[in-house]
């Protein structure tokens, strides 16, 4: 069964430090986003991509946060100055044309 | 706003017996509600999903059934074992397509 991949697993970093989250979605599936979910918390939205632009973005998705396809395979998420806040699991997830959603297994990011 | 309450935070079974989750949405044009199992350290797992032109669905042991004039849908799961032990969550899309999750629900299964 098709999956959607992210690396790293888990991710420690230091405050203020810029971080890449990556992510391989399934191959022919054509809405892209992001979700994140704080330790013992609900799962949140982040940030929606399809044809390779944004289409939606959280409040949470601020101008710390950006998202890129580069190359057609990749689905990325960069925080460009992580605060202790942003420690959370971040959550890659993929669609086809139906309203059926694949998660990744999530990218644990430790902000120390 | 674009809400999802889910109730009961946890919930407490013996094996064998069912377990009832439910779920409250806000946002009238909702039209697909799926159902998430999330294990330790894991990403949601699609366990059952129902479009708003379905009143039940059914999957073995797992059902869900949806109340769109009341804005409620409901996880039942019959004859639960141990491995059900999780936490679930319920979700509700948007117009746009994003899903708004509820707060979860921790399962546990007592043998």
């Amino acid at each position: 069964e098709p999956e959607v991949t992210q690396t790293p697993s888990h991710q420690v970093t230091q405050m203020g430090q810029e971080v890449i989250l990556r992510c391989v979605p399934i191959s022919n599936h054509l809405y892209f986003y992001w979700y994140r979910q704080i330790l013992g918390q609900k799962v949140e939205f982040l940030v929606s991509f399809y044809n390779n632009e944004i289409s939606e973005k959280s409040e949470i998705f601020d101008d710390q946060f950006s998202v890129e396809r580069p190359d057609g395979s990749n689905f990325t998420l960069k925080i460009r100055s992580t605060k202790l806040e942003d420690s959370a699991m971040y959550f890659c997830a993929s669609r086809g044309t139906g309203w059926s959603y694949t998660f990744g297994s999530g990218t644990r990011l430790t902000v120390v | 706003g674009e809400n999802v309450e889910q109730h009961p935070s946890t919930l407490s079974v013996q094996e064998g017996d069912s377990a009832v989750i439910k779920c409250t949405y806000s946002d009238s044009a909702s039209n697909y509600f799926p159902w998430y199992k999330q294990e330790l350290g894991k990403g949601p797992q699609l366990i059952i999903d129902i479009r708003s032109n379905v009143g039940e669905k059914k999957d073995q042991r797992i059902a869900v059934t949806l109340n769109k004039t009341a804005k409620h849908f409901s996880l039942h799961i019959t004859e639960t074992q141990p491995e059900d032990s999780a936490v679930y969550f319920c979700a509700a899309s948007t117009v746009t397509g994003k899903l708004i999750f509820g707060q979860g629900t921790t399962l546990q299964v007592k043998p």
